[in-house]
């Protein structure tokens, strides 16, 4: 089965750098698209950014473009979410998600990990 | 603010049916497939439905989705006190060229 381990979460000053990872695990990791969707303490699901199954094309919310970045390494079966210049505002529980595939396409975040919580204060 | 606009919270008794509704613009739902999803307190989100209409393998015909023009519809029958939780709507935004999800509303089973 899908399984999907958020690591790397913490609490880091303004402005200094963190790196997320995602294990993946139970599928072809390389066939498939991967998302990350963070959610603030008390708030709603935001959607971060995306990366196609052979990393061809990423995308990415306008509130972190410019300052994460998302990758993937396959031998590692692992996705990554480089974030620098962290603010306050990024303060939230980091969710990595696999695409969910279906006769329309595979786009849709459909299987999540428990997330990484991540802390930005001084 | 949300692009996609959710009412902050429903209601209903055990058994009952409930709605909710997420209406965007023709950017984001008007052209693009709708997901929802459910979140229970405490726990990652889960798939409930995809492309506007469709329940993954394991989700009961309790969930039902329905969409007109540029709003998307989840209908809930027989609710369960199982069932309160928040619920979000998500799709593609192609002005955007980003993923986005409404505010999420919040159900409760009296």
């Amino acid at each position: 089965q899908v399984q999907l381990v958020e690591s790397g979460g913490g609490v880091v000053q303004p402005g200094r750098s963190l790196r997320l990872s995602c294990a993946a695990s139970g599928f072809s990791f390389s066939n498939y698209g991967m998302h990350w969707v963070r959610q603030a303490p008390g708030k709603g699901l935001e959607w971060v950014a995306v990366i196609w199954y052979d990393g061809s094309k990423k995308s990415y919310a306008d509130s972190v473009k410019g300052r994460f970045t998302i990758s993937r390494d396959i031998s590692k079966n692992t996705l990554y979410l480089q974030m620098n210049s962290l603010k306050a505002e990024d303060t939230a529980l980091y969710y990595c998600a696999r695409v969910y595939c279906s006769g329309g396409g595979c786009f849709t975040p459909g299987y999540w990990g428990q997330g990484t919580l991540v802390t930005v204060s001084s | 603010q949300s692009v996609l606009t959710q009412p902050p919270s429903v209601s209903a008794a055990p058994g009952q049916k409930v709605t909710i509704s997420c209406s965007g613009s023709s950017s984001n739902i008007g052209n693009n497939y709708v997901s929802w999803y459910q979140q229970l307190p405490g726990t990652a989100p889960k798939l409930l439905i995809f492309e506007n209409n469709k329940r993954p393998s394991g989700i009961p015909d309790r969930f039902s989705g329905s969409k007109s023009g540029t709003s998307v519809t989840l209908g809930i029958t027989g609710l369960q006190t199982g069932d309160e939780a928040d619920y979000y709507c998500g799709t593609w935004d192609a002005s955007l060229g980003a993923g986005v999800f409404g505010g999420g509303t919040k159900l409760t089973v009296l």
